[in-house]
């Protein structure tokens, strides 16, 4: 089955600056990328994801992109605010429909934003 | 629409006894799944359903039971609590086509002692 792994577990950025975090996938026929945020005690709520038919896409502060040769997908948050501090994980499918909607998560990343 | 509604939020049980965990959703979405998510771990997948009357396992289904009579319900049922089910589940569901995200549950968190 699929295999997602996430990078890096931890991550602290000063309030301005970007943070990346990178995710891999090891099924060549996942073809769907969504990326959730979750903040504590919340339930993961989508912000972003990307069709292995795009290489990027953006969405204000927010971009993905997509190396499918690699095999990997990378959330680029910029201008990081204090309240984009949480816990954001990757996930792969291998397609859109029927028993392929399912996700496999990678393990996440807490993400803290220095004032 | 109230979304993904799950219930309780919270509960204690003792080993050995069963309880079901209910999910429903008001979206008319004919995906829905359970996930527990453990510290490190990220969301594992415990079951899923593609539509009324069908079910399949995920990656971690021992110990737990689904049926889907309606669109609307996805209870997940514990046979027989074991402290390696303490954990918060998750409901998810979303449209069965399309590029579409899925849509949680607030979360139960479930303590086996």
């Amino acid at each position: 089955g699929e295999n997602v792994e996430q990078h890096p577990s931890t991550l602290s950025v000063q309030e301005g600056d970007s943070a990346v975090i990178k995710c891999t996938y090891s099924d060549s026929a996942s073809n769907y990328f969504p990326w959730y945020k979750q903040e504590l005690g919340k339930r993961p709520q989508l912000i972003i994801d990307i069709r292995s038919n795009v290489g990027e896409k953006k969405d204000q502060r927010i971009a993905v992109t997509l190396n499918k040769t690699a095999k990997h997908f990378s959330l680029h948050i910029t201008e990081t605010q204090p309240e984009d501090s949480a816990v954001y994980f990757c996930a792969a499918s291998t397609g859109t429909s029927g028993s392929a909607r399912q996700l496999t998560f990678g393990s996440g990343t807490q993400l803290t934003v220095l004032p | 629409n109230a979304g993904v509604t799950q219930t309780p939020k919270f509960q204690v049980l003792k080993t050995g006894q069963s309880m079901t965990l209910q999910c429903a959703q008001d979206m008319n979405h004919e995906y829905m799944s359970w996930y527990r998510q453990d510290p490190g771990m990220g969301l594992r997948l415990i079951h899923y359903s593609v539509g009324a009357g069908i079910t399949d396992q995920g990656e971690v289904p021992n110990g737990y039971n689904v049926s889907r009579s309606t669109t609307e319900d996805f209870p997940l049922r514990l046979l027989s609590a074991a402290p390696s089910q303490t954990s918060v589940y998750f409901c998810a569901s979303s449209p069965l086509m399309g590029p579409y995200g899925y849509t949680f549950g607030s979360g139960t968190r479930l303590t086996v002692v």
